[in-house]
């Protein structure tokens, strides 16, 4: 499979409910970075943790980061409706110029 | 402030037709380019990158070819399109080490 793959592929929750997406690599990263995508619309970065680091906080976004499982998870508390978007994460991966996408989460949050 | 300017937004192309998309970008100096194609409800594919005027680095074989005339413009072009160049284009600039930026991107569809 390739480098960041999220999982679940789809998430359907209620308003108010929290979030959890999931994101697996393989290899060696300087950090890992979130972004999230509208329908039809670029991509708008979120989040950044660095190798160094093990959690992160951005208002409702909650990121953590274990190298040792190359794992990576993004939570999003008190989720309201506009927070419906795909979400990805992406590697800046050692030795490489540039990131490494994966397929994304489509989460859909019911008023 | 930095922007990101992509165009056109919709296109419609026949088969074995030209292409070329443009993207430029303001308020910032030496950027990192890239342009992506993302499959409908999938992630981003990388097609090049640039880190410099003339400097392109190509991620996957196909019939398309990317330029960077100047520091803040990329373009994406092809002299034949193929029905799989159908997608969403997606253009990105970065400064080294940070997160990346999107535009807004082109859906081309190939007839």
């Amino acid at each position: 499979s390739q480098q960041g793959e999220e999982d679940p592929q789809a998430l359907s929750i209620q308003e108010g409910e929290n979030a959890t997406m999931n994101c697996s690599y393989k290899t060696s990263i300087n950090n890992l970075q979130w972004y999230r995508q509208n329908s039809g619309r670029g991509l708008v970065h979120l989040i950044l943790i660095r190798s160094n680091e093990r959690e992160k906080h951005s208002g409702r976004l909650r990121v953590t980061l274990d190298t040792s499982k190359k794992s990576s998870s993004l939570l999003i508390t008190a989720s309201r409706a506009a927070d419906t978007a795909s979400y990805f994460c992406a590697t800046d991966a050692l030795g490489r110029r540039a990131l490494t996408f994966g397929s994304g989460t489509r989460l859909q949050v019911q008023p | 402030s930095q922007t990101i300017h992509q165009w056109p937004a919709t296109l419609v192309q026949p088969v074995g037709s030209p292409l070329s998309l443009e993207c430029t970008v303001e308020g910032t100096s030496n950027p990192n380019l890239y342009w992506y194609r993302q499959a409908a409800g999938r992630g981003l594919q990388l097609l090049f990158y640039s880190v410099g005027i003339g400097q392109i680095s190509s991620e996957v074989p196909q019939n398309l070819s990317a330029s960077r005339p100047q520091d803040r413009q990329f373009i994406l072009s092809s002299k034949k399109l193929l029905l799989s160049d159908s997608g969403f284009y997606l253009c990105a600039w970065s400064d080294r080490d940070q997160p990346q930026h999107f535009g807004d991107g082109t859906r081309l569809s190939i007839l």
